[in-house]
């Protein structure tokens, strides 16, 4: 199946700092999401986006499809934004629908 | 207003013990799925439904059937539960293929049930 790798594994900001996640993926996409884990264990939708570049307020993303990794952005980070960072992808080979998950970024906003 | 929920949200039980997660969404979707997330966060998949028909079924050991009465619905029952069997248990579902003309196929995902074998 399709291969997802995500860098990096950890990462602690300050307060109000920017950053840049990564996802690399092994084959073509039918289908990428970005997911935020909070704390209390829910994941969150952040984008679907299989191709192109897209923006939810501080956070955007970008996935070049044709290289084969994908970008998520987040600026002036808060707290609030702490927790694992998933990138998920249906591809390849993989029946319709199979989303192979990253292992995630751990992200740690500090005040 | 939830979109997908899950009953219940944390099971403690015994090795050994039956036991079902329940699982539900509101969205009009036709496809559902179960996922497992482990102890070190990495979350896989179990199985998906299609209009109540199955169309994924990973490796997973056979005490683990699901059932789905309807497309909006898709229950895990687990038997003769094991302490490998302790893990965050996710449901979610996607529009799926018929409708994918008019949406995009976002897999919207349920609380978690946490399940604890004792």
């Amino acid at each position: 199946g399709i291969q997802v790798e995500q860098s990096p594994p950890d990462l602690i900001l300050q307060e109000g700092a920017n950053s840049t996640l990564r996802c690399n993926f092994s084959d073509s996409v039918n289908n990428l999401q970005w997911f935020h884990q909070n704390p209390w264990g829910q994941l969150i939708n952040l984008f679907y986006i299989p191709s192109g570049t897209k923006q939810n307020g501080r956070l955007s993303a970008t996935t070049v499809a044709t290289e084969r990794y994908s970008l998520l952005y987040i600026s002036s980070s808060q707290t609030t934004d702490s927790g694992v960072y998933f990138c998920a992808v249906n591809g390849g080979t993989d029946s319709w629908g199979k989303l192979q998950f990253g292992a995630g970024t751990q992200v740690v906003v500090t005040p | 207003d939830t979109a997908v929920s899950q009953t219940p949200k944390y099971l403690v039980t015994q090795m050994g013990n039956d036991k079902s997660i329940k699982c539900e969404q509101n969205l009009g979707h036709d496809t559902m799925y179960w996922y497992k997330q482990d102890s070190k966060k990495f979350l896989k998949i179990m199985f998906s439904y299609n209009n109540k028909e199955l169309i994924i079924n990973e490796t997973v050991p056979n005490r683990f059937s699901p059932k789905s009465p309807d497309k909006a619905h898709l229950n895990l029952h687990i038997n003769s539960l094991e302490l490998g069997d302790s893990a965050v248990y996710f449901c979610a579902s996607s529009p799926g293929p018929a409708q994918l003309s008019s949406s995009t196929d976002t897999q919207y995902f349920g609380p978690g049930t946490r399940l604890t074998v004792l």
